[in-house]
């Protein structure tokens, strides 16, 4: 069954970089996942998608301090120089036939 | 850029229905598939329903299957999500969002609309 297991929270200085991570369950390892950001009193917005190989693709205006990778069944969403605006909930979504998952969500908080 | 504007929530009583409508501009709307997500107070991002370009492929996640129906009208570049048998559990912001061009990742999302199921 695909599930999608993210830390709840997670937190880092300002300036300073952060990598969020996405482990995708047994047997979906070669799954691509989507990342995406909830600011705090927003609706959610799109980041990224991040492939199996690490390659990824940005949505429309994302800055380039975002940057994804992977490796085995984890995916990595990396803040390189966090701001102040970047806290907020983080969400990885993944796919299959007929089916999407969305992972719990991690609480990204800058100090 | 991409527009997806959500209508049609509200505050419903338990057992009743809703149809909330995404309307959908500034993209080839019948090239891409659609699918609806929710959100509970406090809560994390729940998929409810996805529907194909074509409006021939539907599919829904176990909490709403035979209670939710998802279609699209492509010349009104409109998807619909006909709610029914509504119950406390399905009181959340819901959004619709426009899939990638292989129907996988979410790139755009609407705005939301509250639903609220309460006597």
């Amino acid at each position: 069954q695909l599930m999608l297991t993210q830390s709840p929270s997670a937190s880092a200085s300002l300036g300073a970089p952060v990598k969020l991570t996405c482990t995708l369950s047994s047997g979906h390892r070669s799954n691509g996942i989507a990342w995406h950001q909830q600011q705090p009193g927003k609706g959610p917005r799109y980041l990224m998608k991040v492939n199996s190989d690490g390659s990824h693709s940005k949505g429309d205006g994302i800055p380039d301090r975002f940057s994804g990778s992977s490796s085995g069944a984890e995916r990595y969403l990396t803040i390189s120089s966090l701001q102040s605006d970047d806290e907020g909930d983080y969400y990885c979504q993944a796919w299959a036939t007929g089916i999407e998952v969305f992972g719990g969500g991690t609480k990204l908080t800058v100090l | 850029e991409v527009q997806l504007v959500v209508s049609g929530g509200g505050l419903v009583q338990p057992g009743g229905s809703l149809r909330l409508s995404c309307s959908a501009s500034r993209f080839t709307f019948n090239d891409y598939a659609v699918t609806w997500v929710r959100q509970a107070p406090g809560k994390g991002l729940e998929w409810v329903s996805a529907i194909d370009s074509t409006g021939s492929d539907t599919y829904y996640a176990d909490s709403v299957k035979g209670r939710f129906t998802i279609s699209r009208d492509n010349p009104k570049n409109t998807v619909y999500l006909q709610t029914s048998s509504l119950r406390a559990d399905d009181t959340a912001v819901y959004y619709c969002a426009k899939l990638d061009g292989s129907g996988s990742a979410i790139e755009y999302w609407g705005q939301g609309t509250l639903v609220i199921v309460s006597s």
